[in-house]
């Protein structure tokens, strides 16, 4: 089985400051790690992926993560941040065997302050 | 836009009631996902179809169907609704059943009243 742990649920954090949203996944099996973000009244964007290779992966606007087998673990990261970065994120995990369906966390909320 | 489209966006019904819910896929997806996003649930995979089969179950109520159409879009019913189904659906779509990339739609708004 699968879980996922996003450890804070809301972050506020100063415009231009950086950021690092934690996750930290169970899992019995190897698995493919994802980042998702979710904007008022919109749908899930996929922000980046780890499949595998680099464990150090980039993705859209500015974020990266970086894959820690050892931890179990997928930070997400950004240097700066801007006010249009203030939405929902979702951490998951897809089973690269047995289950075909991605596990979410439970969201971590980003708030920007000017 | 990440290419799966989702009907209707906005949904008021009774409780007692059944609708049916839409989606498209990305063009050249086979697979099919369903999730709800509720506040006390998060977000709960329903049900996967790849190719016009179920693939994989998830939380789904008995009440609750799917299936996915020759032309690849597919179809969530909810019937005999309650006040807490109310919660956003999405579909998701990915080019194969296993869940390496997975792209999701805007989402259906659905309100029980």
């Amino acid at each position: 089985a699968q879980s996922v742990t996003q450890l804070d649920s809301q972050v506020p954090v100063f415009e231009e400051a950086p950021v690092e949203l934690r996750c930290n996944y169970s899992s019995s099996v190897s698995v493919y790690l994802f980042w998702y973000v979710q904007y008022p009244n919109q749908g899930l964007q996929l922000l980046l992926k780890y499949l595998s290779g680099s464990t150090l992966v980039k993705g859209i606007n500015g974020f990266e993560a970086e894959f820690n087998k050892s931890q179990t673990s997928f930070h997400l990261r950004k240097p700066s941040v801007h006010i249009s970065d203030t939405a929902e994120y979702f951490c998951a995990v897809g089973p690269q065997t047995g289950a075909n369906n991605l596990f979410f966390g439970t969201g971590t909320r980003l708030t920007v302050i000017p | 836009d990440s290419g799966v489209t989702q009907t209707p966006k906005h949904l008021i019904t009774a409780t007692g009631q059944r609708v049916t819910l839409r989606c498209s896929p990305r063009s050249g997806d086979l697979s099919v996902y369903w999730y709800q996003q509720s506040l006390d649930q998060g977000l709960q995979f329903l049900i996967q179809y790849y190719n016009g089969e179920e693939r994989a179950k998830g939380n789904i109520l008995e009440r609750f169907s799917a299936q996915q159409f020759p032309d690849l879009h597919s179809e969530l019913n909810l019937s005999s609704l309650e006040l807490g189904d109310s919660a956003l659906y999405f579909c998701a779509s990915s080019v194969g059943f296993k869940p390496n990339t997975i792209y999701f739609g805007e989402g259906s708004w659905l309100t029980v009243v």
